[in-house]
């Protein structure tokens, strides 16, 4: 079946220490995107990529990177300068925009990431 | 700016019984999208239902439709018959036109079918 795998479910992150989310679809999509979402709140836009070897800034970019160097895949980095990075993490995918309007961005599992 | 607005942050509802929740987006954009996503405790986000602001007839899937009224601004999400399972959170979310068609989501409804 498509769809996309995160992993891993569950992340503890110490002080000064990276982290890296990783995101796996298959549903041939151009576009992957990461979102934030806080408790009892909606998701924030993090970052997103529309194509293979590109990827741009979201809302609440500072602290993360990304990369994307297969289609498949669009994994996060969550660098030590992201002060608050207790979250939940969503990776979602889509086709471009140009692509069909009325296509829904499906979502995978997500990570919880917590500050030892 | 673009905003979607939820204001109801918890409802109960009556296993069986009809629900709508309330949804209102701002934008100044012409052409744009509605999506309702459920998130059980779980946390992953499901896809339910989807209206474009150029369709003229609400979108209905299965026990899910959309109240689209465009010059209020407002996309109800209605689930009909409500089950044990429906108890969940509910987002409404618009796509935007730019940053490559990302998502703003509302801060969503906690919903709670009572047997």
């Amino acid at each position: 079946d498509g769809g996309i795998t995160q992993s891993p479910k569950y992340l503890f992150r110490k002080e000064g220490q990276n982290v890296t989310l990783s995101c796996e679809q298959n549903l041939n999509h151009d576009a992957m995107y990461w979102y934030r979402q806080d408790p009892g709140q909606g998701l924030r836009l993090i970052y997103y990529s529309q194509i293979v070897n590109d990827f741009q800034k979201g809302d609440i970019a500072e602290g993360y990177s990304v990369s994307r160097e297969k289609k498949e895949s669009f994994p996060l980095t969550v660098t030590s300068a992201q002060k608050n990075p207790t979250a939940f993490y969503l990776c979602a995918s889509s086709f471009r925009l140009g692509q069909g309007r009325n296509q829904p961005q499906h979502f995978g599992d997500g990570t919880r990431l917590s500050i030892l | 700016a673009q905003k979607i607005t939820q204001t109801q942050p918890g409802m109960f509802v009556q296993e069986k019984e009809a629900v709508t929740l309330d949804c209102t987006y701002d934008t100044s954009d012409q052409s744009y999208g509605l999506f309702w996503y459920k998130q059980p405790s779980s946390g992953e986000m499901i896809f339910l239902i989807y209206q474009g602001s150029y369709d003229e007839q609400n979108a209905t899937e299965g026990r899910y439709s959309l109240n689209f009224q465009k010059a209020r601004k407002s996309a109800n999400l209605v689930i009909s018959a409500s089950q044990l399972g429906d108890s969940a959170m509910y987002f409404c979310a618009m796509r935007t036109n730019n940053q490559g068609g990302k998502l703003i989501f509302g801060q969503g409804t906690e919903l709670s079918v009572k047997p």
